[in-house]
């Protein structure tokens, strides 16, 4: 599977739109992109994948450049509960192992 | 409904120990992963499960680590022989078995292993 590449932290203010960027420049034509994240002392959280497209659900939106090497998760109006660990995940077949990063600490504040 | 529980959700033992971890996914989910995360990192496989059978080992450190899910339900994972390095959090995750190239899992809350 691809390697994902994030910054360690970066920060918001409540109400606001945040986005988290991930690199993953030598993914593959059959692997998707996943976002987890682990709020403190949690199991880790599905939020959203995508193969090419972009995405929207409940929780947040996904966005994918046309070349496939980065992409942007967008919590459109961050809350204080969304303070948590995000991981970008690419992997191929769906029965297969999550390889997490360290990820990136998003820290919403009042 | 019930989510992936985990028992127990914290466990204390002395190096050198037994210690068996136990996780029950959600009902129907032919999938089960088993993940640890030690402090500061994210978390890292170790064995995936495909009904009954391990369909996927290559994440156990070394043979001290064994896991089994006899029924193709509940697992567990034990560790013989403990050392203060198995101190983590070890998560497990459930999902369905994924068509089109991808799936969803769910985690549970995980058990704290400490090793003194």
């Amino acid at each position: 599977d691809a390697k994902t590449t994030q910054p360690p932290s970066m920060d918001c203010a409540e109400g606001r739109a945040a986005n988290l960027p991930c690199n993953h420049s030598t993914i593959s034509g059959n692997e998707y992109v996943y976002w987890y994240r682990q709020i403190h002392s949690q199991g880790p959280q599905y939020i959203i994948h995508g193969l090419k497209n972009n995405e929207t659900n409940e929780m947040a939106s996904l966005i994918i450049t046309e070349d496939r090497k980065s992409s942007t998760l967008i919590l459109p109006h961050a809350t204080l509960r969304d303070t948590a660990v995000y991981y970008c995940i690419v992997k191929s077949g769906a029965n297969s192992k999550l390889t997490f990063g360290k990820g990136i600490t998003l820290s919403v504040r009042p | 409904g019930a989510g992936v529980s985990q028992t127990p959700s914290n466990k204390v033992t002395e190096k050198g120990k037994y210690v068996e971890l136990r996780c029950d996914p959600i009902s129907g989910h032919t999938a089960l992963y088993w993940y640890r995360q030690s402090l500061g990192q994210g978390p890292e496989f170790l064995i995936y499960f495909q009904g009954t059978g391990a369909a996927d080992d290559s994440g156990l450190p070394n043979d001290r680590f064994f896991a089994v899910r006899p029924e193709g339900s509940v697992s567990t994972l034990k560790i013989q022989r403990t050392e203060r390095g198995d101190s983590a959090v070890y998560l497990c995750a459930s999902s369905y078995a994924g068509t089109g190239g991808y799936n969803e899992q769910f985690f549970g809350p995980g058990t704290r292993l400490t090793v003194l």
